[in-house]
């Protein structure tokens, strides 16, 4: 158990709507990351938060927004949604952000559009 | 950004050692290498980070030459419950806006009986 809990795991939704994903780092961390993982696309990074400001930013569409809140929870939304977003979306948390930080993954939410 | 590259597949026999080499050749001075292990629909694990030279822990061993263009994680006798995606990520220590995390399409590790 990584102390990373994504919700939900699993999300089955139609084209044109939107979602929430939602993730709690493990107790101590700050930094907050965002991937996504398709079957053709590997890993992709597509944000980062660090005590509730962005610090980086990836391979994100601007139909994606995320932010981190006081509690350091973050949510990660998904609008106008495409066949093409489903995909498994991990979040993953480290201590204090810096690059050479281990980062402690969730388990994921499998999103699946119809 | 250092892009790294690694064996899209390995085989392996129970009980013997496993050695993955990642490329790096862009890599930074303050780049550091860190592996994860990703089983099928579950997050990376951390395995092992290094800097230079060899890192140990009770999982892995990590080998990293002068240049630092390469990587070795050596995974010693392995069992059925290491196959597995493994992941080489090469990333900067400094607090530097817009870093991306990169990671490659890793190394899928089968390790038959």
């Amino acid at each position: 158990d990584s102390g990373v809990t994504q919700t939900p795991k699993h999300l089955i939704t139609a084209t044109g709507q939107r979602v929430t994903l939602r993730c709690s780092p493990r107790s101590g961390d700050l930094s907050v990351y965002w991937y996504q993982q398709s079957l053709d696309q590997g890993l992709q990074f597509l944000i980062q938060y660090y005590n509730g400001e962005e610090r980086a930013k990836g391979n994100i569409l601007e139909r994606f927004s995320a932010q981190q809140f006081p509690d350091l929870h973050s949510e990660l939304n998904l609008s106008s949604l495409e066949l093409g977003d489903s995909a498994l979306y991990f979040c993953a948390s480290s201590d204090n952000g810096h690059d050479n930080q281990p980062q402690h993954f969730g388990d994921g939410t499998r999103l699946s559009i119809l | 950004l250092a892009k790294t590259t690694q064996p899209i597949s390995m085989d392996s026999y129970e009980g013997q050692e496993v050695n993955i080499t990642c490329s790096h050749n862009n890599i930074a001075t303050n780049d550091y290498i860190t592996w994860y292990q990703q089983f099928p629909s579950q997050g990376p694990r951390f395995i092992i980070q290094g800097y230079k030279t060899k890192v140990t822990n009770e999982v892995a061993s990590l080998f990293i030459p002068a240049d630092r263009k390469s990587s070795t994680l050596s995974l010693p006798r392995v069992s059925l419950s290491d196959t597995a995606v493994y992941y080489c990520l090469v990333g900067d220590i400094r607090d530097n806006y817009g870093q991306n995390f990169v990671f490659g399409p890793g190394t899928r590790l089968s390790v038959l009986p």
